[in-house]
């Protein structure tokens, strides 16, 4: 099976700006997670989506927004860019079911904000 | 909402040692602890994981242990290799798919 796809891999973009990302699961997976990556902070978890519907969000602004399609395929935007948003975004995909299971990541989005 | 804290954040071995990276979390509804091996540029990949119901889990040179009444739980990596180094990540998850990192062991193993 194909691993976790995210497009795009690397972006530049000023401040007050809008950006998109995309996340391809692994296909049969129905759980699609976001993650914001900086150095000394770990991953933090943004939110995840199931069947379209977001199931679980983390402490992040409204400014943080995402997604599901039918396919599973996920999008997360962020509007108002500030330079602290500066990161690595990494979705995970995982089967989605009540029992918690192995999330997979994709290579990531690394987001620039000048 | 739970909290993972990690340690060390650095570790190094020389080639051969062991290393020990410990987590502990303070949510007691979480069930389920994966770990995950992160090389420098590359996407983070799940290496071992265990679920509340076992104490112990190994495979071949790297092994998870969990105290569930203590709330913490320990990789260990015996024989450590060059290609060992890399930054490892614990994480805890209750049900419902929501996961809650460390902060990040950056493990350098010493030829």
């Amino acid at each position: 099976k194909a691993g976790v796809t995210q497009t795009p891999r690397y972006l530049i973009k000023t401040r007050g700006q809008q950006v998109t990302l995309s996340c391809s699961p692994i296909s049969g997976h129905r759980s699609v997670s976001w993650y914001q990556q900086t150095p000394g902070q770990g991953l933090q978890f943004l939110f995840e989506y199931f069947s379209e519907t977001q199931r679980n969000k983390g402490n992040f602004p409204g400014r943080f927004s995402g997604r599901q399609f039918s396919n599973s395929r996920s999008e997360m935007n962020v509007s108002t860019l500030e330079l602290g948003d500066s990161a690595l975004y990494l979705c995970a995909s995982s089967l989605g079911g009540t029992r918690t299971d192995t999330q997979y990541f994709g290579p990531g989005t690394r987001l620039t904000v000048l | 909402g739970e909290n993972v804290e990690q340690h060390p954040s650095t570790l190094s071995v020389q080639e051969g040692d062991s290393a020990v990276i410990k987590c502990t979390y303070s949510d007691s509804a979480s069930n389920y602890f994966p770990w995950y091996k992160q090389e420098l540029g590359k996407r983070p990949q799940l290496i071992i994981d265990i679920r509340s119901n076992v104490g112990e889990k190994k495979d071949q040179r790297i092994a998870v242990t969990l105290n569930k009444t203590a709330k913490h739980f320990s990789l260990h990596i015996t024989e450590t290799q060059p290609e060992d180094s890399a930054v490892y990540f614990c994480a805890a998850s209750t049900t419902g798919n929501q996961f809650y990192f460390g902060t990040g062991t950056s493990l350098t193993v010493i030829p």
